[in-house]
């Protein structure tokens, strides 16, 4: 199965612009989904396919990718942002796989 | 609005039958996947499996010797069942509806998740 790469840790200063990377090969194939989880909460589902926002997600977060890698982008950064993010797509088996998860500080 | 309702057993003892039943309320059970992702302390997301409505299963191939998913389209549930557990299956479990756009470029996504349940096993 395929895996999904995602650094451990990122920080943005309050109103600046992070992007997010995740990693991998089945990426090249299917677009990446992107979780945010909060402590002590269940994930919540930030983007999904090209660029897509469920309901009720503000527009400062946007997907985008490229080869092998896929990016969640949050311009303008706010307090309630920090959080850890998670990636997720299917493999060449058509398992779901998901990223190791980034935590993000906002400083 | 959809909502995923789940339940079951939060202790359980080594080599014991870990047992979840999630309900799904206010949406059609056909046309998704509907999956089991656990979630260790401090640690990812790990996914279990999933069925559809046909009762068509895909079962992570590290735990698939021990995971049996069903589905009971009459009551809108779905249930996992993990067998001989040990201390390393101690996670919060979540089930989560999947959608899935299979026409490339192919996506899938999860949403929405069911408040998760934290299975401890201990002696």
């Amino acid at each position: 199965s395929s895996e999904l790469t995602q650094d451990p840790a990122v920080s943005v200063a309050l109103g600046q612009t992070v992007r997010i990377t995740c990693q991998g090969d089945s990426l090249r194939s299917y677009y990446a989904s992107w979780y945010q989880q909060k402590p002590g909460q269940a994930p919540v589902l930030v983007i999904y396919g090209k660029d897509n926002r469920p309901s009720g997600i503000p527009d400062r977060f946007s997907g985008s990718s490229s080869g092998n890698t896929a990016s969640l982008t949050i311009t303008g950064a706010q307090a309630e942002d920090e959080a850890d993010y998670y990636c997720n797509s299917r493999d060449s088996s058509v398992h779901v796989v998901f990223g190791g998860g980034t935590k993000l500080t906002v400083l | 609005q959809v909502q995923l309702q789940q339940w079951g057993a939060g202790l359980l003892k080594p080599s014991e039958t870990l047992s979840l039943t999630c309900a799904v309320y206010g949406g059609s059970f056909s046309g998704y996947y509907w999956n089991w992702i656990r979630q260790p302390p401090g640690k990812g997301l790990e996914w279990i499996g999933e069925i559809n409505h046909s009762g068509n299963t895909n079962y992570n191939p590290s735990l698939k010797s021990r995971v049996t998913i069903s589905v009971d389209t009459s009551k809108n549930q779905f249930s996992l069942k993990l067998s001989s557990v040990t201390a390393a299956d101690t996670a919060v479990y979540y089930c989560a509806r999947e959608g899935i756009v299979v026409v490339p470029p192919a996506f899938n996504w999860f949403d929405p998740w069911g408040q998760g349940t934290l299975v401890t096993v201990s002696s």
